[in-house]
């Protein structure tokens, strides 16, 4: 299995312009999750959805924040209009029945975003 | 107050040393699940075990080893005879009943540097 696959692994772009994320679960897996990281908060979880269905967006920071899952293989996150304060990797992962009993969230490696 | 906490913000030792990091966690739930996650420089998170709440028994997988106990709340990890290819940034993560094992709380993570 070629693994989480994220799109673009780098992202340069101006304040106020859109950004969009990318984001191939694992085949199989029912469970994918966006997170961010930054120096400031370390990991945190931004949303995560459960049969291509969102269940928890709370960690969404703001309105300006979008997530979508049209189907079991493709997810976005999307920033509009993105500010310099955005800057931040976002990992997105996926699982199968959650992160627990005989299950592990496996990681993409990462969008590193820069909002200048 | 922060439900897993990692102290130890880095660590530096000499290659061949053992070191140990440090993981505290605080949840309500009787059943839940402790991860430890690796991030090398490279950025990828890297999964590295899960044990469960009623598993109280000490790990072992080669150089590393996991210590887990209940009465103090803490999961610790230990690397013998540490190597350069160690250094990385280590988290600790929660995964709790009560948020149905369907995500994952990081700690901030201990950066460990190995040098030779």
């Amino acid at each position: 299995d070629a693994g989480v696959i994220q799109s673009p692994r780098h992202e340069v772009t101006e304040m106020g312009q859109e950004v969009t994320l990318r984001c191939k679960p694992i085949s199989g897996h029912d469970y994918l999750f966006w997170y961010r990281q930054t120096m400031m908060r370390g990991l945190e979880l931004l949303i995560y959805f459960n049969n291509n269905v969102p269940i928890d967006d709370s960690g969404m920071p703001e309105d300006r924040f979008s997530a979508k899952m049209p189907n079991a293989s493709f997810s976005t996150l999307k920033i509009q209009p993105s500010e310099p304060r955005d800057s931040a990797v976002y990992f997105c992962a996926s699982s199968f029945s959650g992160t627990g009993p005989n299950t592990e969230a496996f990681f993409g490696q990462g969008t590193r975003l820069t909002v200048v | 107050a922060q439900k897993v906490t990692q102290a130890q913000t880095e660590i530096s030792v000499v290659e061949k040393e053992d070191v140990t990091l440090d993981c505290v966690y605080e949840t309500r739930d009787t059943t839940y699940y402790l991860f430890w996650y690796k991030q090398p420089p490279s950025g990828e998170l890297v999964f590295l075990i899960r044990r469960n709440s009623f598993d109280e028994q000490n790990e072992i997988s080669g150089r590393y080893s996991w210590n887990f106990q209940k009465s103090t709340s803490s999961f610790n990890f230990t690397i013998t005879a540490s190597q350069v290819v160690d250094s990385a940034v280590y988290f600790c993560a929660l995964s709790e009943a009560g948020s149905g094992y369907s995500t994952l709380t990081f700690g901030k993570g201990t950066m460990l540097l190995v040098s030779p």
